[in-house]
């Protein structure tokens, strides 16, 4: 069974870092582009940004409320993708959960349950 | 940056077709796809590249997109098709990708 496991999520202060990490299973993990996307609370989805397979030279995009303050990488000895989070803002708080897309095709497939971060003083 | 616009709500009986719709400037240019979330669950693909839909997901979904605007169709909604549904394409001009502001279905 194809799967993701999200994780890493929490409270912190404005201003502070957070490292989300997600690990896939069920899958040919390296052949995927991988993708956050958040949810604030009683709001929409809002992709956050992804990753591009090692083929692919492991290539970021990001959406431009997050540009410049978050990262994506991916190890895929372990089957994970990691989101480091730095400069967060209240604005930041939402569930965020870890897709997958085949190449491509931009859409999302796969997604895991999701791991909740707040950014609260 | 592109937009993607739902109508908020999408009220509907039992057994009846709910049409849900999602609208961006020439957004038939581009390949559209729907997302169901129920309270308190992940989101989980329904319709792909406009009208395909994934392995496991009931015939009564059907997509389509032409000119400015996609559509989902549920055609025999059930209770338990009630959820929140969200379009989602990718911009090419800013390869970024866009979801759609997200439409409650009630099945009454």
């Amino acid at each position: 069974e194809m799967q993701l496991a999200d994780s890493g999520g929490g409270l912190v202060k404005p201003g502070g870092s957070l490292t989300l990490s997600c690990e896939g299973s069920g899958f040919t993990f390296t052949n995927a582009w991988m993708s956050w996307v958040r949810q604030a609370p009683g709001k929409g989805l809002e992709w956050v940004g992804r990753i591009k397979t090692k083929n692919e030279g492991e290539t970021t995009d990001f959406a431009a409320p997050v540009k410049g303050r978050f990262t994506i990488s991916r190890d895929d000895s372990r089957n994970t993708v990691h989101l480091q989070m730095n400069s967060l803002k209240t604005e930041d708080t939402a569930m965020y959960y870890c897709t997958t897309e085949t190449p491509f095709m931009w859409f999302f497939d796969l997604w895991g349950r999701g791991t909740l971060v707040t950014v609260s003083s | 940056s592109y937009e993607l616009t739902q109508p908020p709500s999408v009220s509907v009986s039992p057994g009846q077709t709910a049409s849900i719709t999602c609208s961006g400037d020439k957004l038939g240019d581009q390949f559209v796809c729907w997302y169901q979330q129920k309270p308190g669950q992940s989101p989980v693909l329904v319709i792909y590249r406009d009208s395909k839909r994934p392995s496991g997901i009931p015939e009564r979904f059907s997509g389509s997109n032409s000119g400015n605007t996609a559509t989902l169709t549920i055609s025999g909604t059930q209770a338990m098709d009630e959820a929140d549904y969200y379009c989602q394409m990718w911009d090419s001009s800013t390869a970024l990708y866009v979801f759609g502001t997200g439409t409650r279905v009630t099945v009454l």
